[in-house]
């Protein structure tokens, strides 16, 4: 069965340094989603990606944020200057129409020190 | 007021109960219903996926939606300890553009042998 993975599992990183993480959605999706879940807290949106851009962000989605598809399987999220506050689950999804179901990947955990 | 309110529980029951979940949300707008399930430090599983009002069925599962009391409903019927995890809903509103998903903070449910 098709399932969208994610890579690092788990990024360790310094504050103000820059991150990458790495998604590869399912292959005939065309919609792809970051979200990132704070221990304890909920599921946040943070960005919504089609046809090589991006079609809604949140107001956590803020400049230190970019998202990239740089070939035909990635898509990435990059976040320039890391803040403590960025440790968190970050989960990629995607799905086949904006309206239909959005499959998760098992997360990066990245953590911020 | 939170736009999707889920007690968090924790919810412990024996096996082989009836679990009833439950969410309850603000913004109308709302078409789209989603119950995942979610294992420590995991991705979110997509369980049961429902457009509108009305019941949909799957083996154990059973989702409800009542959109005129802002409702939604998940029954797990014969629990098994396997069953064990967090369940969040999550709801969407697709109006010609990319649907973000809201989450509830999610259930824990531990079923005991």
């Amino acid at each position: 069965e098709p399932e969208v993975t994610q890579t690092p599992s788990h990024q360790v990183t310094q504050m103000g340094q820059e991150v990458i993480l790495r998604c590869v959605p399912i292959s005939n999706h065309l919609y792809f989603y970051w979200y990132r879940q704070i221990l304890g807290q909920k599921v946040e949106f943070l960005v919504s990606f089609y046809n090589n851009e991006i079609s809604e962000k949140s107001e956590i989605f803020d400049d230190q944020f970019s998202v990239e598809r740089p070939d035909g399987s990635n898509f990435t999220l990059k976040i320039r200057s890391t803040k403590l506050e960025d440790s968190a689950m970050y989960f990629c999804a995607s799905s086949n129409t904006g309206a239909d179901t959005q499959y998760f990947g098992p997360g990066t955990r990245l953590t911020v020190l | 007021q939170k736009e999707v309110e889920q007690d968090p529980g924790p919810l412990s029951v024996p096996e082989g109960a009836i679990v009833s979940l439950n969410c309850t949300y603000s913004n109308s707008a709302f078409q789209y219903f989603m119950w995942y399930r979610q294992y420590s430090r995991k991705g979110p599983e997509l369980l049961m996926y429902t457009y509108s009002s009305g019941n949909k069925e799957d083996g154990r599962f059973t989702a409800q939606v009542d959109k005129s009391s802002k409702y939604i409903s998940l029954f797990i019927r014969d629990s098994q300890p396997s069953d064990s995890a967090t369940y969040l809903c999550a709801m969407m509103n697709y109006g010609g553009s990319q649907g973000n998903l809201i989450f509830g903070k999610g259930t824990k449910l531990s079923v005991k042998p």
